[in-house]
């Protein structure tokens, strides 16, 4: 069975950092590219951040760019979102996506995710 | 002007047929463009249902019923996702998504009363 666990959210102040993993298990991992999807409280869906399977093509959405930064562990089957300088209108829950395959086509799968929130 | 535009809310009763439209931004033609829907209920992580370009390019999720289906109405620019034979559990919100300009791009979501 596909799964993926999101971890690593919290309460962090405006500035600070937080570091989001994601661990997948059921499948090849590093045949896949991943994704990054966030929902504000209340809010819809806005896509954050994806990656090729080999973790070479990086793509962001402008709000996040030069902020967050997506990498991947294939030999730890775990995807990762360093999120820098934090605002408060990153306050969201945090899914992680998979795709149906090697390039980004989609998200077939999504984790449970998990809640960051920037407050002071 | 948001690239997807999706109307709120839609309301429909049990038994009968739900057409949700996603609409396209002027100058952004639906016919080149593969469309994505995804279905989220209360609490719980959206769930991809289906993607269409053409009967000829099209992809249902895994064990999504086939009275969801996709397609498109040219003449307004617009994606549709039909729900045909609508059950209470169909109730749920509703997002429409494409790859635009070297990003993913959700449409505002549709929340699906079903009464």
């Amino acid at each position: 069975e596909v799964q993926l666990l999101e971890s690593g959210g919290g309460l962090v102040q405006p500035g600070g950092s937080l570091r989001l993993s994601c661990a997948a298990s059921g499948f090849t991992f590093s045949s896949y590219a991943m994704s990054w999807v966030r929902q504000a409280p209340g809010k819809g869906l806005e896509w954050v951040s994806s990656i090729g399977g080999g973790g070479v093509n990086t793509y962001y959405a402008d709000l996040v760019k030069g902020r967050f930064t997506v990498s991947r562990d294939n030999s730890k089957n775990t995807l990762y979102l360093q999120m820098n300088s934090l605002r408060a209108d990153d306050t969201a829950v945090y899914y992680c996506a998979k795709s149906p395959g090697m390039t980004s086509d989609g998200f077939d799968v999504w984790g449970q995710g998990t809640m960051v929130t920037v407050s002071s | 002007q948001a690239v997807l535009t999706q109307p709120a809310s839609l309301s429909a009763s049990p038994g009968a047929s739900a057409s949700l439209t996603c609409t396209l931004r002027s100058g952004i033609n639906v016919g080149t463009y593969r469309i994505y829907w995804y279905q989220q209920k209360p609490g719980s992580p959206p769930q991809f249902l289906l993607r269409y370009k053409s009967d000829s390019d099209k992809q249902q999720g895994s064990g999504v019923p086939s009275r969801f289906s996709g397609s498109k109405e040219a003449s307004a620019n617009a994606g549709i996702l039909l729900i045909s034979g609508l059950q209470s559990e169909d109730e749920a919100d509703y997002y429409c998504m494409i790859w635009h300009s070297s990003a993913w791009v959700f449409g505002g979501g549709t929340k699906l009363t079903v009464l």
